[in-house]
């Protein structure tokens, strides 16, 4: 049981360049998300996802696409990358979305836009 | 809108001491609050949650956490520190089932525990 498991672990982008990040998870779980952590910034929701072929809009969207296709996996895409997009990125989920569910968190991605 | 706050970015306590990490929040209804612990390079791990009931919550790790309705806190607590400890602390806050923000869980800032020997 691996649990949240995201690729790659680092990257490095230039301005303009477009790429996708992988979320999977393997505890059956239906609800999935995509945070940013910034200093001094806490962990921000990008988008979310409360079921396979669904996703939602979170706190900080614009720049971000995702998609769920399998209810496993879950992919953030950023299509033309800026260097505000530089943040450490990480994806949870939770069985569902009840108020006390626990979300379990991946070990991140460490992206870097130059 | 909900809310939670960190007022302290870090914490320097001695080891076998006691430590407390502070967190207010504000949110409309009973919350359900949340402390997660992250090692570096490493996610977020569950600490311990409170949803409703007994005001003090027992976590992982020898951790716990005391809900405070009338001050809207829920600090983070341990009797006796260890090194092993230091690591960034981040508390959350949802607001509860049928309020709309009920689906977003927000986080604080955090705060950096260190715990010299």
């Amino acid at each position: 049981n691996a649990g949240v498991t995201q690729t790659p672990k680092f990257r490095v982008l230039k301005t303009g360049q477009s790429m996708t990040l992988l979320c999977a998870q393997d505890m059956n779980h239906e609800y999935m998300y995509w945070y940013r952590q910034d200093p001094g910034m806490g962990l921000r929701l990008i988008h979310y996802s409360v079921g396979e072929g669904t996703t939602a809009k979170g706190e900080v969207p614009d720049g971000y696409n995702v998609s769920r296709l399998k209810k496993q996996n879950f992919l953030l895409g950023l299509e033309s990358a800026a260097p505000s997009q530089t943040s450490v990125y990480f994806c949870a989920s939770s069985l569902v979305n009840r108020g006390s569910d626990t979300q379990y968190f991946g070990p991140g991605t460490r992206l870097t836009v130059l | 809108a909900q809310s939670v706050a960190q007022p302290e970015d870090q914490v320097n306590v001695a080891e076998g001491n006691p430590l407390t990490v502070k967190c207010t929040y504000s949110v409309s209804g009973n919350p359900y609050l949340f402390w997660y612990v992250q090692y570096p390079n490493r996610g977020l791990q569950f600490l311990l949650k409170y949803i409703t009931g007994d005001n003090l919550v027992k976590g992982s790790y020898g951790f716990e956490a005391e809900f405070n309705k009338s001050q809207t806190s829920f600090h983070l607590k341990k009797p006796s520190a260890l090194v092993s400890d230091s690591a960034l602390y981040f508390c959350a806050v949802r607001a509860p089932a049928g309020y709309s923000s009920a689906s977003k869980i927000i986080f604080g800032s955090g705060t950096r525990l260190s715990i010299r020997p």
